[in-house]
């Protein structure tokens, strides 16, 4: 299985729902990541878990709360999202322990629109 | 600021002949970079890598071409196909680092005539 799986493929969801984004991996990664992306932007990192810890946060606000049950599994919370916050929210997975040389694999993306 | 410049938003090239995608960085702490493929509606695919120890990696049609002291990387597309039309994003990182960030570049939309 060489696939990040994401679920769902779209949500759309409004301003005072909770919700939450998948993400799967079965390739033995122990790095997993959030990219969020806008129209026409580069993907911009929100978060990096490694060994399924918590390793950088890039200043991501509270609204947005990544969860790493195990090492395969990676979820982001949302809750109180503003209509700004839809895009395209693309999940990771890289080996870690710096073995850059096949680089990540991403998932296909959550297309999130907040009304 | 962005560390990772793509200027050319966009680029038409005629099957067979030559794609050049071009790059440019500011962060001299990077020394890994690599090429991503995106289609619509799809997760970028990972296309090609290089190190900074090397100024050249080679993967069948695709050719990275990295000058250090330029801080520039290319990539080359031989002989384009109208399958490589795509949006292609450039990213650079700093391998020594523990967070295996990557900072991407806005990508180059790459179209491919028959």
């Amino acid at each position: 299985d060489t696939e990040v799986t994401q679920t769902p493929k779209h949500l759309v969801m409004g301003m005072t729902n909770k919700k939450s984004l998948k993400c799967e991996q079965h390739m033995g990664h122990r790095a997993m990541y959030w990219y969020k992306q806008k129209a026409k932007k580069p993907p911009e990192l929100m978060f990096v878990y490694s060994y399924e810890k918590l390793s950088i946060n890039e200043s991501v606000p509270s609204r947005f709360s990544p969860e790493c049950p195990n090492s395969s599994l990676l979820n982001l919370h949302l809750h109180a999202l503003q209509p700004e916050d839809s895009a395209l929210y693309l999940c990771a997975s890289s080996q870690g322990g710096g073995f850059f040389n096949y680089g990540y694999t991403f998932g296909s993306g959550t297309r999130l629109t907040v009304v | 600021d962005q560390q990772v410049k793509q200027n050319s938003p966009s680029l038409s090239v005629q099957e067979g002949r030559i794609s050049i995608l071009n790059c440019d960085y500011t962060n001299s702490m990077f020394d890994y970079f690599l090429w991503y493929k995106k289609y619509p509606a799809e997760g970028p695919t990972f296309l090609i890598s290089i190190s900074s120890i090397k100024d050249k990696n080679e993967d069948g049609r695709f050719t990275v071409f990295l000058n250090k002291s330029a801080k520039h990387l290319s990539l080359h597309i031989v002989p384009s196909q109208p399958g490589d039309s795509a949006v292609y994003f450039c990213a650079a990182t700093n391998s020594g680092g523990s967070n295996y960030k990557l900072t991407f570049g806005k990508g180059t939309l790459l179209t491919v005539n028959p």
